[in-house]
């Protein structure tokens, strides 16, 4: 009965490599959301996604593309991974914008993808 | 410009303790929301509160209070009687509601809670 999941939990990778993470929520939520978390445990928004419509993209690099196929689902794919990429990514997802478009719900997060990149 | 400053890095104290996290925040925009998430070592971001900037109102839950004071443009936690289960990485967080829905967090305090 995970409210937000997200797979896998840890992913170990050369540098160069194309890797994807995965994040599903069953709250019935419109919006979904990528943050990253560095290694002095900085958070910071990289993409957010309402009824699969890109929201929001915080100027991360475009080797970063995240992908919608429907509301429940927001995944992450990274292009040629780089050594600052390792960090942890953190999914979330919030009920929904209001009629003047925008968010004032409470953002569940899943538990955390740790990327490290060799 | 919208930040939230958490200056405490790292507290330590001995169980029982009371202990507050300070949490200052800047905005220009009126309507905003302020939330607190909790970070235990299993490394999950946990939701613990959410508070609209038109209600200054204290909030209490078991040991967990906030103090919200639009005056200084604070947003204190406090725990009462700490356990050390109430070790983690406390963040303090500002959604602003004109412009986008993202999340601005501060960096974070450490809890050490000590036996």
């Amino acid at each position: 009965d995970t409210a937000v999941s997200q797979t896998p939990k840890y992913l170990v990778t050369q540098m160069g490599n194309d890797k994807s993470i995965k994040c599903e929520q069953n709250l019935g939520h419109d919006t979904m959301y990528w943050y990253k978390q560095d290694s002095k445990k900085f958070l910071k928004i990289m993409f957010s996604y309402n009824n699969k419509e890109l929201i929001i993209n915080e100027t991360v690099p475009n080797r970063f593309s995240p992908k919608s196929p429907d509301k429940a689902h927001l995944n992450l794919h990274i292009n040629s991974l780089e050594l600052g990429d390792s960090a942890v990514y953190f999914c979330a997802s919030s009920q929904g914008r209001t009629s003047g478009g925008w968010s004032t719900d409470t953002q569940y997060f899943g538990p955390g993808t740790r990327l490290t990149v060799l | 410009a919208q930040k939230v400053t958490q200056a405490q890095t790292e507290i330590s104290v001995v169980e029982k303790e009371d202990v507050t996290l300070d949490c200052v925040y800047e905005t220009r925009d009126t309507t905003y929301y302020l939330f607190w998430y909790k970070q235990p070592p299993s490394g999950e971001l946990v939701f613990l509160i959410r508070r609209n900037s038109f209600d200054e109102q204290n909030e209490i839950s078991g040991r967990y209070s906030w103090n919200f004071q639009k005056s200084t443009s604070s947003f204190n936690f406090t725990i009462t009687a700490s356990q050390v289960v109430d070790s983690a990485v406390y963040f303090c967080a500002l959604s602003e509601a004109e412009n986008t829905d993202k999340l601005i967090f501060g960096t974070g305090t450490r809890l050490q809670v000590f036996p």
